[in-house]
């Protein structure tokens, strides 16, 4: 089963505008984290914003804002005022203990296009 | 800082040819990983490690092998290249995690283009 899931292949904002990008997540552990990476046609991984189980109020991050509802274990990015710049692929993900350590588990992402 | 390096940048190789991919960090991290990533998909963990001299194996580590030597260099090995090595491979790394020291976020490097032919 899918532990993280972005249901948007693909998405068109006009400048400006606030974009919203949506992930659902699957654990049973209470303790946990979600992350937002951003990769630019270039390809780094660039981290975005992260949210704690047990943070009690939204991340924000500058422009970058994380819809975190956790008895619907949904953790959406959004953006407000988009610029051209943000056109790239965006990654959930979710960290998760793995045999004593942790590791990030993504999902497939969403490309966000930015028309001017 | 340069944070997380990777080398090379590029590579093609022959089915059946060896390598080994490079990863550096000078933050002092703890933990480094290495993942894959496919086209259309996420990153998957191949290997990683918790210190030097310790590595354990990821999601999909079959075909690959790993070194942790120094604390702060993570070497990625393919002894026999296949066609479905073809990927993008990303080094990171991180702090170490304790308790409820939840936010913890992972540094990439640039990422390294591998062909197989």
């Amino acid at each position: 089963a899918q532990k993280i899931t972005q249901t948007q292949p693909g998405m068109f904002v006009q400048e400006k505008e606030a974009v919203t990008l949506d992930c659902t997540y699957d654990t049973s552990d209470q303790s946990y984290g979600l992350f937002w990476y951003k990769q630019p046609s270039s390809g780094e991984m660039i981290f975005l914003i992260y949210q704690g189980s047990y943070d009690e109020q939204n991340a924000t991050e500058g422009r970058y804002s994380l819809n975190f509802q956790k008895a619907r274990k949904s953790a959406n990015l959004v953006i407000s005022a988009s610029q051209l710049g943000d056109s790239a692929m965006y990654f959930c993900a979710m960290r998760e203990e793995f045999q004593g350590a942790q590791k990030l588990v993504f999902g497939q992402g969403t490309r966000l296009t930015i028309n001017p | 800082n340069a944070g997380v390096t990777q080398t090379p940048k590029f590579r093609v190789l022959k089915t059946g040819q060896s390598m080994t991919l490079l990863c550096a960090q000078d933050m002092n991290h703890e933990y480094m990983y290495w993942y894959r990533q496919d086209p259309g998909m996420g990153l998957r963990l191949i290997h990683y490690s918790v210190g030097e001299g310790t590595t354990a194996k990821g999601e999909v580590p079959d075909g690959y092998n790993v070194s942790r030597l120094k604390k702060q260099n993570f070497l990625l090995g393919l002894e026999s290249a296949a066609p479905s090595q073809t990927s993008v491979y990303f080094c990171a790394s991180s702090y170490s995690t304790s308790g409820r020291s939840l936010s913890y976020e992972q540094y990439f490097g640039p990422g390294t283009r591998l062909t197989v032919t």
